[in-house]
């Protein structure tokens, strides 16, 4: 039982580049969700998702896009990346009815730098 | 006023220390508190989870709610080494799925 499996762990991106983070989860868990953490800023929220083909946006959506296709995925596409995206990105699953009745499992996130 | 507000430290503690960390909010709809910890390189992991004004307690740690001075504190007591890492507080609104995280505190138990 593998988790919240987060790849790559690390990625160096040119401005104006795109990529795909990804997020793969086999605990069965219906809600996913995307967070960005920069230094000293906490945890904010960037996309959730409560189920396949259901998303939306969190505190911080602009540059970002994701999906649902299944369960056990949750992509995010950055499409222009900006120096402002520099963060270490965490994806994150719940059971139930989100953090209320369950934990939020974290995967051990994405280094990612827009130089 | 930010919602939710966390001293980020450094906070330095020798071992057998208690320590007191600390969250104040301004969102009075905030319904649930959790305290999550962070070792580094790592992604959070939830340590407390408490619902209304009071105490929990599990093992070493205590969790306390004050909601009428809105105001939370997580409490280790016989602090470890293995508890160097970084402490973020989270709150939820009833009926949300949206957790609103403090900055986080980081944690130095030296030996």
């Amino acid at each position: 039982n593998a988790g919240v499996t987060q790849t790559p762990k690390f990625r160096i991106l040119k401005i104006g580049q795109s990529m795909t983070l990804q997020c793969a989860q086999d605990m069965n868990h219906n809600y996913m969700y995307w967070y960005r953490q920069d230094p000293g800023m906490g945890l904010k929220l960037i996309y959730y998702s409560v189920g396949a083909g259901i998303t939306d946006k969190g505190e911080v959506p602009n540059g970002y896009n994701v999906s649902r296709s299944t369960t056990e995925d949750f992509p995010l596409r950055l499409e222009l990346a900006a120096p402002s995206q520099t963060s270490v990105y965490f994806c994150a699953s719940s059971e139930g009815q989100g953090a209320i009745n369950s934990p939020l499992h974290f995967g051990n996130g994405t280094r990612l730098t827009v130089t | 006023q930010k919602e939710v507000e966390q001293d980020p430290g450094p906070l330095s503690v020798p071992e057998g220390a208690i320590v007191s960390l600390n969250c104040t909010y301004s969102n009075s709809a905030f319904q649930y508190f959790m305290w999550y910890r962070q070792y580094s390189r790592k992604g959070p992991e939830l340590l407390m989870y408490t619902y209304s004004s009071g105490n929990k307690e599990d093992g070493r740690f205590t969790a306390q709610v004050d909601k009428s001075s809105k105001y939370i504190s997580l409490f280790i007591r016989d602090s470890q080494p293995s508890d160097s890492a970084t402490y973020l507080c989270a709150m939820l609104e009833g009926g949300s799925e949206k957790l609103v995280f403090g900055k986080g505190t980081k944690l130095t138990v030296n030996p």
